[in-house]
């Protein structure tokens, strides 16, 4: 069965970097790109990027340009965010994405979500 | 703000049917496949609607969405209590390169 695990709660002060991972099992990982969404509490889902397993081309949400990079090695697809403050405080989740940029929000399987917490 | 609108809630008793919109423009819901997903309280989002309105097997035919124009609707037949939970559509933007989720919305089974 396809799955999606991620890698533990991060607590982070202001200014640092997080990297999440998202290992897969199930499908041929480079056959569907991978999204990465996040939902800070009690608020909505919001979309950061997409990459693509099968030759890593990326397409990143306007708001985190430059702060965001998303890579991938073998089965796995990873999720770094830089420059951290309160606001980036959320649940992150992958998610088994098409394989074409504008099918980066059709994700029919997701990770469990890992929390990240920024504070001083 | 997110460029796609849902209201913030609906209600119906059990039994009754509800619907939830979901309002963009042509660069997005207008020129794009449109995804619906039901989020339980501290749980991951689960794909309900993929392609504007195909079901992906295990969900439920009380489940059904439609798209005119720049907009999409999910319909709930049959209300139960389970499925007291936040519903977002989503789906690609053209003009910002990026996917776009709605502004979400929860059900209430009265």
């Amino acid at each position: 069965q396809v799955q999606l695990l991620q890698s533990g709660s991060e607590l982070k002060k202001p200014g640092a970097s997080v990297k999440v991972s998202c290992k897969t099992s199930g499908y041929v990982f480079t056959s569907y790109g991978i999204s990465w969404v996040r939902q800070a509490r009690g608020q909505g889902l919001e979309w950061l990027g997409w990459i693509s397993t099968f030759n890593d081309k990326t397409k990143f949400s306007q708001k985190f340009q430059g702060r965001v990079t998303m890579t991938t090695d073998t089965s796995t697809a990873y999720l770094v965010l830089k420059r951290l403050t309160s606001n980036d405080t959320a649940t992150y989740f992958c998610a088994r994405a098409g394989s074409s940029s504008w099918r980066a929000a059709s994700c029919d399987h997701w990770g469990q979500g890992t929390l990240v917490a920024v504070s001083p | 703000q997110s460029v796609l609108t849902q209201p913030p809630s609906v209600s119906a008793a059990p039994g009754q049917k509800v619907t939830i919109s979901c309002s963009g423009s042509s660069s997005n819901i207008g020129d794009n496949y449109v995804s619906w997903y039901q989020q339980f309280p501290g749980t991951a989002p689960k794909l309900l609607i993929d392609d504007d309105n195909q079901r992906p097997s295990g969900v439920p035919a009380r489940f059904s969405a439609s798209k005119s124009g720049a907009s999409a609707t999910l319909a709930i037949t049959g209300l139960q209590t389970g499925d007291e939970a936040d519903y977002y559509c989503a789906t690609w933007d053209n003009n910002l390169s990026a996917g776009v989720f709605g502004t979400g919305t929860k059900v209430t089974v009265l």
